[in-house]
């Protein structure tokens, strides 16, 4: 099975901030990569899919780039409504195994 | 507007079973792949199982193999997924979630509320 890993861990960013995470494969997966932002107590919310897509609603400071094994997400101004947990997930065949996770918040 | 609305979860021994519901709205349920996840306390996503549209296609991930299964109702509209064989370890938030392609899978577009499972003496 692929297995995917984040870093960092946790980052603790200021308000304006340009925060950049980082998710690998350990195998090739093209573009078929998620990512989730999940608040504190609430349910996980797609925020971009197929590595660059970015899903309806999902405001424009945040971006998704990488195909292949090496993939990033990017919030171009952090924003204190940012403060959660962001996950990699692969999503091209089962099982659809996601990321241990990073943890964002305001410095 | 689409709905995921789970029910089942509760206080289970060790070895005992459980079966989660995920009742659906506000999509064609029988045109799309669903997954459950899991989130332990205080831990990450776990990506647990999934069915595809036609029910024809299920996968599971490692941990639980053999002792999970998963089944969906076309005509309620209902998802499943029947725990049995329970470790302390499967104590968690389980989710439903949609996935946002019908031929393809995809990421998981819309999830549940969550509904939790303790599995303690």
């Amino acid at each position: 099975d692929i297995q995917m890993t984040q870093s960092p861990s946790s980052l603790s960013a200021s308000v304006g901030d340009r925060v950049t995470i980082t998710c690998r494969a350990s195998q090739g997966i093209s573009n078929y990569l998620a990512w989730y932002q999940q608040k504190p107590g609430k349910v996980p919310k797609l925020l971009i899919y197929a590595a660059s897509t970015l899903q309806s609603g999902v405001p424009s400071r945040f971006s998704g780039s990488g195909s292949g094994t090496d993939f990033t997400l990017t919030i171009s101004s952090l924003q204190p409504e940012d403060v959660a947990s962001y996950y990699c997930q692969m999503h091209n065949s089962a099982p659809f195994t996601f990321g241990p996770g990073t943890k964002v918040d305001i410095k | 507007e689409v709905q995921l609305l789970e029910s089942g979860g509760g206080l289970v021994q060790p070895g005992g079973s459980l079966r989660l519901s995920c009742a659906a709205s506000g999509f064609t349920f029988s045109s799309y792949a669903m997954s459950w996840v899991r989130q332990a306390p205080g831990r990450g996503l776990e990506w647990v199982s999934g069915i595809s549209g036609s029910g024809g296609s299920t996968y599971y991930a490692d941990s639980v193999k053999g002792r999970f299964t998963i089944s969906r109702d076309k005509s309620k509209n209902t998802l499943f997924l029947q725990l049995d064989s329970l470790r302390a370890e499967d104590t968690a938030i389980y989710y439903c979630a949609k996935h946002l392609s019908g031929r393809n899978w995809g990421a998981l577009d819309y999830w549940g509320q969550g509904t939790l499972v303790t599995v303690s003496s």
